[in-house]
């Protein structure tokens, strides 16, 4: 089946600074991709989907300036948290959607952690 | 928008015994019903899903129903083992290319030796 990979798996930052987490299709072209966040004990919340070369489009209630989403490549989507706070941590998920694929490949998850 | 319910929230279940996770959803307008096991620190993983053209689905010990009349569905696990303890979550989506999944807010599952 086809992989996604999260990097980094992990991160510790200090509150005010930006944090960037990178999801990657590793044998598939992603056309779509999605990023979710999860706080514990808690379902997925979606926060925006990004389509390859376009903007992407925000739910309701996620700030766009604060979490901002590139998708450059149909391999790659970047989700940058800028001027991280104690409430951004979080477990943030991301999955993409290739043309050859009808479902969604989620990818592993990155545990940010602001101090 | 979409509203997928799940329950029960926690469920204990011995271990050879069956488990059965129950979902409703709102909008006549989803057909694509993905069911995900996820583990602790990880990423969900889709481990059966059904689309309206179906009633049922069955691989190996995991099986799906649905009911589109009513909006209800359902996962049954039979002959549950240790390795089955997760949190599963019910999912509706329209099933488009770019339409997103909407979860229910998950069942832990607990299997007892």
């Amino acid at each position: 089946g086809a992989v996604v990979s999260q990097h980094p798996s992990w991160v510790i930052c200090k509150s005010g600074t930006s944090v960037k987490i990178e999801c990657r299709s590793l044998d598939f072209q992603a056309t779509t991709m999605f990023w979710y966040r999860q706080f514990p004990k808690q379902s997925l919340m979606l926060m925006a989907t990004s389509n390859e070369g376009s903007k992407a489009t925000y739910e309701q209630g996620v700030e766009k300036d604060k979490f901002l989403i590139n998708h450059a490549s149909l391999t790659l989507s970047t989700l940058t948290v800028t001027s991280a706070h104690p409430e951004d941590s979080s477990f943030y998920i991301c999955s993409a959607m290739g043309l050859a694929y009808n479902e969604q490949f989620f990818g592993p998850g990155t545990r940010l952690t602001v101090l | 928008g979409e509203n997928v319910e799940q329950h029960p929230s926690t469920l204990s279940v011995q271990e050879g015994d069956s488990a059965v996770i129950k979902c409703t959803y709102s909008d006549s307008a989803s057909n694509y019903f993905p069911w995900y096991k996820q583990e602790l620190g990880k990423g969900p993983q889709l481990i059966i899903d059904i689309r309206s053209n179906v009633g049922e689905k069955k691989d190996q010990r995991i099986a799906v129903t649905l009911n589109k009349t009513a909006k209800h569905f359902s996962l049954h696990i039979t002959e549950t083992q240790p390795e089955d303890s997760a949190v599963y979550f019910c999912a509706a989506s329209k099933g488009g290319r770019d339409d997103k999944i909407i979860f229910g807010k998950g069942t832990r599952l607990h299997i007892l030796p």
